[in-house]
């Protein structure tokens, strides 16, 4: 089984700490994503990465950052967390099929507060 | 930029009765549609896709969808639902971008609710 691991399952940090969200996949898969759950808003898209150290702006990117510096890492970072930032934040991996996109698989997501 | 509209937001039945989510996407070309699950405490999970062929694609646990491409619709059906299928449903469209690349976009979720 795939499987798509979050560092941490709960945080809580204060407005203006800067805070590092991992994620690892153990499927070798070329696709990794970011996306914060609110509710009644859905998933929606903050960065995505297609490929060792490349990244690609979603829909929702101000605030933060992306690394990726080994293909089965994808960290994401708020250089300076702020309350509207706290949020369920979910990790995805696909496989990629010349320009498709597989199926997403989920970590359990990090639950994120900001005080 | 595309969207998915999923027209229910919160939906309760009660068991044996049929369920049908409705999915709509705004994008013209190609896209592969999914159903995605998140049971409650659980991580989301694919509960069926479509890529081509046959529109009327069969999941897990009984689900079904048909894929209209002239409404651009995504239905999500099950003729019977159990309490077990007490869950927010997200449905998700990858186009074909410019460039080549296919970026997910998910709908906004819909929570059902099954009382026994």
């Amino acid at each position: 089984d795939v499987k798509v691991t979050q560092s941490s399952r709960y945080l809580v940090k204060r407005t203006g700490e800067k805070v590092f969200l991992e994620c690892v996949q153990d499927m070798d898969h070329e696709n990794m994503f970011w996306y914060r759950q609110d509710p009644g808003l859905g998933l929606r898209l903050i960065y995505f990465s297609y490929d060792v150290k490349m990244k690609e702006k979603g829909d929702i990117p101000e605030g933060y950052s992306v690394s990726r510096e080994k293909k089965e890492r994808f960290s994401l970072i708020l250089e300076s967390a702020s309350t509207n930032q706290t949020s369920m934040y979910l990790c995805a991996s696909s496989l990629r099929h010349g320009d498709e996109i597989g199926e997403l698989f989920f970590g359990e997501g990090s639950r994120l507060t900001v005080l | 930029a595309q969207s998915v509209s999923q027209h229910n937001h919160h939906v309760i039945l009660s068991e044996a009765a049929s369920l049908e989510l409705g999915c709509n996407y705004s994008y013209g070309g190609t896209v592969n549609l999914f159903w995605y699950v998140q049971y409650p405490g659980q991580h989301l999970q694919l509960l069926l896709k479509y890529f081509s062929g046959d529109p009327l694609v069969k999941g897990i646990k009984g689900f079904e969808a048909e894929f209209i491409k002239s409404k651009f619709s995504f239905n999500l059906r099950k003729p019977s639902v159990q309490w077990s299928d007490t869950a927010e449903y997200f449905c998700a469209v990858n186009p074909l971008l410019t460039g080549g690349s296919y970026i997910p976009t998910f709908g906004r979720g819909t929570s059902l609710i099954v009382h026994p």
